[in-house]
This record gives C-alpha cells, structure tokens and sequence, in this order.
C-alpha cells in the first residue's frame, strides 16, 4: 500500500536560513509526488509537482528513488513561508487513481 | 464556477443529528474528492468520484458516512447519526480527468462540530 511519511510535524527555522521540508514515500510503482501548501486561513492548494521540475516561491524539490524521498527545499527561507506543507504521492491502478498525503509539517519562519 | 465551492463554511450540530455536506466543483472537472483535515492527522482520503460513480469509497470510517454525486457535478457527504470524533474540516477538491500533472483544486472545507 502506498504511503506518505513526513516526520516533522514543526519545523522552525530563522528568516533567511534554508529550508527542508522532509517527505518519504513508499509505493511499488511509478510514483508521481507533489507539494501542496495551506496558508493561514486560505485554501490547501498546489505548491509544485515532480513531474514539471518546477521551481515556485524559490522551493524546489527532487525526487529521489533511490531513498523514496521527495523533500521540499528553500535556500533562503522568508516570513512569507510561514505555513502548513503537505506531501503527496499520487497513484493508479485499475484505471483509478488515489492521492495520500501525508500528515503536513508546519513551517514557522521566524524573523 | 471559478472555484470549488464548499458549503456551509461551518455547521455546528448536535450528537445523534444527520448532516449534509456540499461540494460544487470547478466546471469540467470530472473527478471529486473527499478529504477530512484533523488536527494532528493529516489529510484523510474519504472517497473519489469519476463522473458519477464512486471506485474507491476505502476512506469511508463508516456507515454513518455516504456520498452521493449528480449529473457529473455537485456532490453531497451525508454523516448520519454525528458523533463527536466526526469534528473536523470536510475538504472536497476536483481535478481534470487523472488530476496528475495539474494536481487538485481544493475548495475551503465545512468546518464540522459536533457537540
């Protein structure tokens, strides 16, 4: 079965130290993997996925196969930052898909 | 519309009461999901719509709990019999046909207290 384990539940770190957000996942297939990020009293939305090799609000993330990890990285992390940040590993089989996320790590950057 | 929409924003209910549960995804989207946000737990998966049909309902907790969703859009979660441990938010989030690369648009949940 697949799943999500982000050990952290809060990571404090000082303005303009760098960040990483941990996340490991365990799924026997091809997994497709994604941030997504919820912002005090907005909406869970996506922050970027592996697939795109994207670099948003200065984060990035690799996919690591070979550890299964897929950890979230800012070299300088800013106030704005401040928030909850959700792993998620997205999955098919039969035709269907599945998300799980993980149980969210709280980022708190402080000034 | 725009966004996915959510409705009530909160309810607040008695143990024992039924409650019903809105969500109104983006037009077009064909996919629906139910998530469940507690404190400390994550996001829980619920159960996954394709159109109008339901393949995966493995979140559900239990019984109590169904969903049901209409002509390819609205979809409403149904906890009958509420109980305490039901309090959490209620996300409901849509995504285009496989919901991969574009991921999933959430909407900003039901805040569900039972008392």
């Amino acid at each position: 079965a697949q799943r999500v384990t982000q050990p952290e539940k809060l990571l404090s770190v000082f303005k303009g130290a760098p960040v990483e957000l941990k996340c490991n996942y365990s799924y026997s297939g091809s997994p497709e993997l994604f941030w997504y990020v919820q912002y005090s009293r907005q909406r869970l939305q996506l922050l970027l996925r592996h697939i795109s090799r994207e670099s948003i609000k200065g984060f990035t993330a690799d996919l690591n196969k070979g550890e299964t990890s897929f950890h979230l990285k800012k070299p300088f992390a800013q106030e704005e930052d401040s928030a909850m940040y959700y792993c998620a590993l997205r999955t098919e089989s039969g035709g269907y898909q599945k998300v799980t996320f993980g149980t969210g790590t709280k980022l708190q950057v402080i000034p | 519309g725009a966004g996915v929409s959510q409705s009530p924003s909160n309810k607040v209910t008695e143990k024992g009461k039924d409650v019903e549960l809105r969500c109104d995804p983006i037009s077009g989207h064909t996919a629906l999901y139910w998530y469940r946000q507690s404190l400390g737990q994550g996001l829980e998966f619920l159960i996954y719509f394709q159109g109008n049909s339901a393949p995966d309902k493995s979140g559900l907790p239990s019984d109590r709990f169904s969903a049901e969703r209409t002509g390819g859009s609205v979809s409403t979660l149904t906890i009958q019999r509420t109980q305490q441990e039901d309090s959490a938010v209620y996300l409901c989030a849509s995504s285009r046909n496989s919901g991969g690369y574009y991921g999933y648009t959430f909407g900003s949940g039901t805040r569900l207290t039972v008392v």
